[in-house]
């Protein structure tokens, strides 16, 4: 099983600067490495695939790169919904695996 | 508009069966694997399993020996069964759909149904 590692688990920021979360894979996934952005009580959403492309209706202000083993997502600047926790999922392998997380929390 | 709409017994005991229903709004039922994930907090969000329009099924083999994922294409659902629930299954569990862009993604989501087990 490929286990994905989130730095940090929690990232202080203020609305209007830039976020950098970053996902660690055991082994290559390739690019086949998603990421989702979760507010309380809901499930998650997809905002990234495939490394880089945006899903659909997300904003421009997310990115998403890397390749191999380690991914990153950028939100480039802060607003105040972004506040939330946002997990990396590999689908490279069985079984699919989520990372444990990176809560933006407000400075 | 996709929809999954997600519903079941919230309340178990240990060792009973876990049943939940996902049933699709809105979008195309074939051409798609539909898939359970869960979320713990102790474990995080955990893929369980997937079926497709034909019935093939991939499980995680670290609940294989006790989860049944069956389809009704006539009725655009899925269900997920989960035999011998101990408080360790106690957690979220979501309906998704595995997108066609990209691998293995899950691009919608049903809203989610809260298990306890407990005695």
């Amino acid at each position: 099983e490929i286990v994905l590692t989130q730095s940090p688990a929690t990232l202080s920021l203020s609305p209007g600067e830039r976020a950098t979360l970053s996902c660690r894979a055991s082994q290559s996934v390739s690019s086949n490495l998603a990421w989702y952005q979760q507010k309380p009580g809901q499930a998650p959403r997809l905002l990234i695939y495939d490394t880089s492309t945006r899903a659909t209706g997300i904003p421009p202000r997310f990115s998403g790169s890397g390749s191999g083993t380690d991914f990153t997502l950028i939100i480039s600047s802060l607003e105040a919904e972004d506040f939330v926790v946002y997990y990396c999922q590999q689908g490279s392998n069985w079984p699919v695996t989520f990372g444990q997380g990176t809560r933006l929390e407000i400075k | 508009q996709v929809q999954l709409q997600q519903w079941g017994a919230g309340l178990l005991k240990p060792s009973e069966t876990l049943s939940l229903t996902c049933i699709i709004y809105g979008g195309s039922f074939s051409g798609y694997y539909w898939s359970w994930i869960r979320q713990s907090p102790g474990k995080g969000l955990e893929w369980i399993g997937e079926i497709n329009e034909d019935g093939n099924t991939n499980y995680n083999t670290s609940l294989k020996s006790r989860v049944t994922i069956s389809i009704d294409t006539s009725k655009n659902q899925f269900s997920l069964n989960l035999t011998s629930v101990t408080a360790a299954d106690t957690a979220v569990y979501y309906c998704a759909r595995v997108s066609i862009l990209g691998l293995h993604s899950f691009d919608y989501w049903g809203q989610g149904t809260l298990v306890t087990v407990s005695s």
